[in-house]
């Protein structure tokens, strides 16, 4: 199977932009998901197929896809979008996770 | 909308075996892969196997092969995981998730498995 690498920390000020990426070699060819968790819940899906997201996520949430690269950002971040967040892919339903983000509002 | 109801936490021995349920409410129940996921504390996401209930097709994590054993019920909507030859370091919070057509996952609420001596 493959990996997926994320950086294990950003911070961000409140309203500023944060981005947290994500790479892996097969990802040209595979759909990533987001989920964002936050401490004692369960994770919850924030965005899907690289770029779509669910209904009822705030339109602040949004990603791109490029090569290797998928990148999730969170433009004008508030106090409650701290939490660690998880990129999500599959090989022939083989799923692996990033090690995940811990998004720090400061 | 679906709903995953797990079943409570569960205190084991080392050595000894844990199965953990997770209930569905809603529709399609067998038409969506159920998989595992396994986070210790601090630590990140780990996925451990899935079933397709349907077919009762199961896939595992390498990592787990021939510890695991992950079932469903059709008849009462309810998945299984089943994990043997516990160690101390198989303490952690377990989740059940189904895997939606657009290819996220609806979250149970997390069991907690301990193992103590």
């Amino acid at each position: 199977s493959f990996e997926l690498t994320q950086p294990p920390s950003v911070s961000v000020s409140p309203g500023q932009t944060a981005r947290i990426t994500c790479s892996g070699d097969p990802l040209p060819q595979r759909f990533v998901s987001w989920y964002q968790q936050k401490p004692g819940q369960a994770p919850v899906l924030i965005m899907f197929k690289d770029t779509e997201r669910p209904s009822g996520i705030p339109e602040r949430f949004s990603a791109s896809s490029s090569g290797t690269l998928v990148t999730l950002t969170i433009s004008g971040v508030q106090a409650e979008d701290e939490a660690d967040y998880y990129c999500q892919s599959s090989d022939t339903f083989n799923w692996v996770f990033g090690g995940g983000t811990r998004l720090t509002v400061l | 909308q679906v709903q995953l109801v797990q079943s409570g936490p569960e205190v084991k021995k080392p050595g000894s075996s844990v199965k953990v349920s997770c209930k569905a409410s809603g529709d399609s129940f067998s038409s969506h892969g159920i998989s595992w996921v396994r986070q210790a504390r601090g630590q990140g996401l780990e996925w451990m196997g899935r079933i397709m209930p349907l077919y009762g097709i199961t896939k595992y994590a390498q990592n787990f092969q021939g510890r695991v054993r992950i079932t469903a019920d059709k008849s009462t909507s309810t998945g299984y995981m089943e994990l043997s030859s516990l160690g101390y370091d198989d303490t952690a919070v377990y989740f059940c998730a189904r895997e939606e057509s657009n290819g996220g996952w609806v979250w149970g609420q997390g069991t907690l498995v301990t193992v103590a001596s």
